[in-house]
């Protein structure tokens, strides 16, 4: 069973950065994963943010960007913003019908 | 613009049946595989599986393998999630979003989007 992992919890001030990770337990994350982001708010459907590692979808705010960091999927929010609380969650394709989220970072900007 | 609108909410007792549906529009139907996605309540995101209407061509989680079946009709632009005997388990929001593929520099890229609104299913004695 493939687990794919983020921090369950991040505390970042507003116009702070703050970098959320994704890590495989099959090894280190590459392109071939193809890493997806996703940013999900109370009560709402979840809306792409990232996709194929670090490209960004035409409403993506400039401030998202993805990355692949010491073998980890990467989501980097610089000058953070009080609307960007939310759960953040990845996604990697491991090929055919297995896609794997991870279990989500909970963002609280205070 | 381009959305996948799902059914309403549905409460059902265990055992039942139940269908769902996700409605593509604004797009060529056939061309973007669907995928269905649960959350239970509190919970993180689950990938269930995918189908492709062009083909039907569908492909299971192995945790969702035999538990649902995954559908589309192409006639009318719609993917179906079903249940024959539901569990209190089941009970959840269901999502479906559209999965496509873009060149990028050269190199593929793999999206998904739009998601659908979900629908809430309630399983319920």
């Amino acid at each position: 069973q493939t687990v794919v992992t983020q921090e369950p919890s991040l505390t970042v001030s507003p116009g702070g950065t703050v970098t959320l990770t994704c890590a495989s337990s099959t090894g280190a994350v590459t392109s071939g994963y193809y890493p997806n982001w996703f940013q999900q708010k109370p009560g709402q459907a979840p809306r792409a943010l990232i996709y194929s590692t670090s490209n960004k979808h035409s409403w993506t705010p400039a401030r998202f960007s993805g990355s692949l960091l010491g073998g980890k999927a990467a989501l980097t929010l610089s000058g953070v913003q009080p609307e960007d609380e939310a759960e953040y969650y990845c996604l990697l394709y491991y090929g055919g019908a297995q896609v794997v989220f991870g279990g989500g970072t909970k963002l609280t900007v205070l | 613009e381009v959305q996948l609108v799902q059914s309403g909410a549905e409460v059902k007792k265990p055992g039942e049946s139940l269908k769902i549906s996700c409605k593509g529009s604004g797009y060529s139907f056939t061309s973007y595989w669907i995928g269905w996605v649960r959350q239970m309540p509190g919970k993180g995101l689950e990938w269930m599986g995918i189908i492709y209407p062009g083909d039907s061509d569908t492909r299971y989680s192995p945790s969702f393998q035999g538990q649902v079946t995954i559908s589309a009709d192409k006639s009318i632009s719609t993917a179906y999630l079903q249940w024959s005997s539901l569990k209190a388990s089941d009970t959840a929001m269901y999502y479906c979003v559209r999965h496509g593929f873009t060149m990028v520099r050269g190199v593929r890229g793999r999206w998904f989007d739009p998601w659908g609104q979900g629908t809430l299913v309630t399983v319920s004695s």
